[in-house]
């Protein structure tokens, strides 16, 4: 267990639909970052929170949006879902802004989301 | 455009040799991931390379960093089977992208008997 929590592990769901999947960071992390992963396209980092404000962008769609709540946990929503969107979706978080991190970024265990 | 190319991307290696994976990177990123991943798994972090010349180990595995060259290696020495999985190398992304992790296709690897 690396200490940052994603649920659900597995979503199924219809194109047009709607998913949210939600990241608890490591206890003591204030950094949440979104990675997509699929076959074509490899590991894509998608959008950074840090401390609940948005840090830094990366390839994402604009039908997909995040946030990070007071709490820390944040969560990713997925919207007019395409089959291309099928694809494993990891959160991880590191304990300030990252990019001065010597310890690297500890990654969840992704949900797999598949959409038919 | 910022690139990281991994090489090879397929390895099968028969337990007891040894072999170097190797990570080629187009930005001048002073600090290098390598993470492993088992088959719809999550990344696991193998080494953190902080700085030119930084070399760490950790049981079969080593890595180093060759900031000039831009080459980070990972090499395997008398390799087993649980060391089946693949590899990715990883550089922070362009100044101001903190996290914005910029990773190689990856290494998949399979040890043989």
């Amino acid at each position: 267990d690396s200490g940052v929590t994603q649920t659900p592990k597995h979503l199924i769901t219809a194109t047009g639909q709607r998913v949210t999947l939600r990241c608890s960071p490591r206890s003591g992390d204030l950094s949440v970052y979104w990675y997509q992963q699929s076959l074509d396209q490899g590991l894509q980092f998608l959008i950074q929170y840090y401390n609940g404000e948005e840090r830094a962008k990366g390839n994402i769609l604009e039908r997909f949006s995040a946030q990070q709540f007071p709490d820390l946990h944040s969560e990713l929503n997925l919207s007019s879902l395409e089959l291309g969107d099928s694809a494993l979706y990891f959160c991880a978080s590191s304990p300030h802004t990252g990019r001065y991190s010597n310890y690297g970024y500890t990654f969840g265990s992704g949900t797999r989301l598949t959409v038919v | 455009e910022l690139k990281v190319e991994q090489n090879p991307l397929f390895l099968s290696m028969q337990e007891g040799k040894n072999y170097t994976i190797y990570c080629n990177y187009s930005t001048t990123s002073d600090r290098l991931y390598w993470y492993r991943q088992d088959p719809g798994k999550s990344l696991e972090s193998l080494f953190v390379l902080l700085s030119n010349g930084a070399v760490k180990q950790e049981g079969r595995l080593m890595a180093s960093l060759d900031t000039k060259a831009r080459l980070s290696t990972l090499h395997i020495t008398a390799a087993v089977h649980d060391l089946s999985a693949t590899y990715f190398c990883a550089v922070d992304g362009k100044e101001g992208s903190q996290g914005n992790l910029i990773f190689g296709k990856g290494t998949k690897l399979s040890v043989k008997p």
